[in-house]
Parts: structure tokens; C-alpha cells; sequence
């Protein structure tokens, strides 16, 4: 069963760079049937999807922060690492990284995907 | 303001069924399998079905889903004072290209 820790900075302030890291164990994260996700939660609000990266690197991101953001992954260390420029006030919020599982299948729909295991989730707040 | 749209609250009493709409377009929910996830307060999101309609190891029958054309359904009976939470859908919309959730909906159990 795979296990998932999110580790980076609790505060940062406006206009500042998050870094977030997520270690995976348990299992490989260069699995083909696996992407690599963030996801976010501000507080008292519902999720929202950040973007995944796969083990090779390929990247996939919400349109309304894809200018703000850059993923790697570290198979090295079974890691991955997400990256928000331009902090604001509204960044603010519970950040989740999860196994996305992802597999193509001969039938209608033809993709298959899910979040099945999630991190702890780290709250970070942005102020000055 | 979220792509798929379910209602903010629903409740009901003790040992009855309870059933969470979730409603999209054609090109997401249409054209893709949905997924639910649950959120007791305080807690981390758990995957509740998926492939619409599969529950993962561990996941009581008491919980379903279903999907019809545009319209997903998360069905639990035998309600319990646990399963207070928020229930969340989601699946892919390749017109946004963006993995899309419901808003949530907080479950009371009355």
C-alpha cells in the first residue's frame, strides 16, 4: 500500500515561492500506472487540482496555474516536488499530494483514472 | 465556481439512504469514468469509488455509485453518525484539460 508525506515550509510570504515535496513508499513512484498529483484545499472550501507529473517527467496542469507552476520527480528518492510562484492570500490552503492511478483500456471510456492514496496534507498560509 | 456541480447539503436519519447527485456536461462526465471521494472532518480525503461504479478493498457495500449520460450518483444506505462529511466527484474534462471536482457536498446524518 502506498504511502504518501508532503514536507515544505508552513508560512510563506506574499510573492514568494513555495516548494513542496512529497515522499512515496511503499512502492516505486517510477510505476507506469502511476501519475504523481497536487491537490489543494483552502480552508473551508473543496478540492482543487493542482497538476501531476509522471516518473519520466511529462507534466499536466490546472489551466488556471499553469503559468505559476513547475513539477519534477526524483526517482532517485521516490519524490516528487511542486513549485507555486507569485504566493498570494489566496494560495492559502491545505496542499495534498495523492497517487493519481492511470491506466488505457480497450473499452469506452478508454482511460482510467483516480486519486487512491493521499499524503496528510500540509497547511500552508501565506502572510506577510 | 466548480466545473461539476452537486448539491452544498443533504441529510437524512439514521439507518435510511441517502443519495449525492453530481451533475457535468457531455465531454466530462459523458465521455469519462467518475470517482467519489469522502472527507470526514479533519480528515484526508479517501478514495470511495471509482470507475463509477467500483468500490476499493475495504470500502462497505453500504456505498454505490452510478452514472447516467451527464449525471453521476453516489448512493449510501444504512446511514451512520460516521459517515458525516463531505462527499466530493470527479474525473477529467478534456475540453479544460483539467482533472475537475464537484464543489462537495456536506452529508448530515440527522
Amino acid at each position: 500500500q502506498l504511502q504518501l508525506q508532503e514536507s515544505g515550509p508552513g508560512l510563506v510570504k506574499p510573492s514568494e515561492t513555495l516548494s513542496l515535496t512529497c515522499t512515496v513508499s511503499g512502492g516505486s513512484i517510477s510505476n507506469t500506472n502511476y501519475f504523481w498529483a497536487w491537490i489543494r484545499q483552502p480552508p473551508g472550501k473543496g478540492l482543487e487540482w493542482i497538476g501531476n507529473i509522471y516518473y519520466r517527467g511529462s507534466t499536466y496542469s490546472s489551466p488556471s496555474l499553469k503559468t505559476r507552476i513547475s513539477m519534477s520527480v526524483d526517482t532517485s528518492k521516490n519524490q516528487f516536488s511542486l513549485k507555486l510562484t507569485s504566493m498570494t492570500a489566496a494560495d492559502t490552503a491545505m496542499y495534498y499530494c495523492a497517487s493519481l492511478f492511470y491506466e488505457h483500456i480497450s473499452a469506452w471510456p478508454p482511460i482510467r483514472y483516480y486519486f487512491d492514496y493521499w499524503g496528510q496534507g500540509t497547511l500552508v498560509a501565506v502572510s506577510s | 465556481q466548480p466545473v461539476l456541480t452537486q448539491p452544498p447539503s443533504v441529510s437524512a436519519a439514521s439507518g435510511q439512504k441517502v443519495t449525492i447527485p453530481c451533475s457535468g456536461s457531455s465531454s466530462n462526465i459523458g465521455d469519462n469514468y467518475v470517482s467519489w471521494y469522502q472527507q470526514l472532518p479533519g480528515k484526508v480525503p479517501k478514495l470511495l469509488i471509482y470507475d463509477n461504479d467500483k468500490r476499493p478493498s475495504g470500502i462497505p457495500d453500504r456505498f454505490s455509485g452510478s452514472k447516467s449520460g451527464t449525471s453521476a450518483t453516489l448512493g449510501i444506505t444504512g446511514l451512520q453518525t460516521g459517515d458525516e462529511g463531505d462527499y466530493y466527484c470527479g474525473t477529467w474534462d478534456p475540453s479544460l484539460s483539467a482533472l475537475v471536482f464537484g464543489g462537495g457536498t456536506k452529508l448530515t446524518v440527522l
